[in-house]
């Protein structure tokens, strides 16, 4: 079956540290995004990638940097710099890059602090 | 700037009773307009999306909204809700007044709890 994997479910960050979140897409979509969402405050995009080799900051990029060298991943990496971590992640893709486009979204990562 | 506005952030209903989930979103010439369901612990997924023609928008699971243009509104709609539809219900907007971009304007959600 086509579709979006996150992995790990959950993960554990200590003080200081940096850790990786894992998307992986087998849809052959273009467009890929990182979505951060805390309790009361819905969805907050913290960087997207229109093309493979090409990424852009959302509204909240700082202390999270990306990298997108295959079409299918697009991993996400929380550093030290990032002072409140704590939030479920969600990684999305759509087919092409266009307005009105449908965003299929992953299971989610669940980020907790030491 | 553009942005979605869900005025309740709980609605109770009872099984087999209507509902309505409320959608404000900020004016502007055009918008594309979504609705999304996060069932516990999960990704989301699409219910429905205006783009544009009818103003009535059919979805899965029975759900449809309405696009308002004067009011800026797009109010989602079941008129039976079973259990299973208990989940978080967002609203997104996607502004084309900045180009052909896939970027999405959340609310912030509404809980929806389906009481037998």
């Amino acid at each position: 079956d086509g579709g979006i994997t996150q992995s790990p479910k959950y993960l554990f960050r200590k003080e200081g540290q940096n850790v990786t979140l894992s998307c992986e897409q087998n849809l052959n979509h273009d467009a890929m995004y990182w979505y951060r969402q805390d309790p009361g405050q819905g969805l907050r995009l913290i960087y997207y990638s229109q093309i493979v080799n090409d990424f852009q900051k959302g509204d909240i990029a700082e202390g999270y940097s990306v990298s997108r060298e295959k079409k299918e991943s697009f991993p996400l990496t929380v550093t030290s710099a990032q002072k409140n971590p704590t939030a479920f992640y969600l990684c999305a893709s759509t087919e092409l890059w266009g307005a009105g486009e449908t965003q299929y979204f992953g299971p989610g990562t669940r980020l907790l602090v030491l | 700037a553009q942005s979605v506005t869900q005025l309740d952030s709980q609605v109770p209903v009872f099984e087999e009773a209507p509902v309505e989930l409320r959608c404000n979103y900020s004016s502007s010439v055009s918008v594309y307009l979504f609705w999304y369901v996060q069932y516990p612990n999960q990704g989301l997924q699409l219910l429905l999306k205006y783009l544009s023609g009818s103003t009535l928008v059919k979805g899965i699971n029975g759900f449809e909204a309405e696009f308002n243009k004067s009011q800026t509104s797009f109010h989602l709609r079941k008129p039976s809700v079973h259990i299973s539809d208990t989940a978080e219900y967002f609203c997104a907007v996607s502004d084309l007044e900045r180009g052909a971009t896939n970027k999405l304007i959340f609310g912030t959600g509404t809980l929806l709890a389906v009481q037998p």
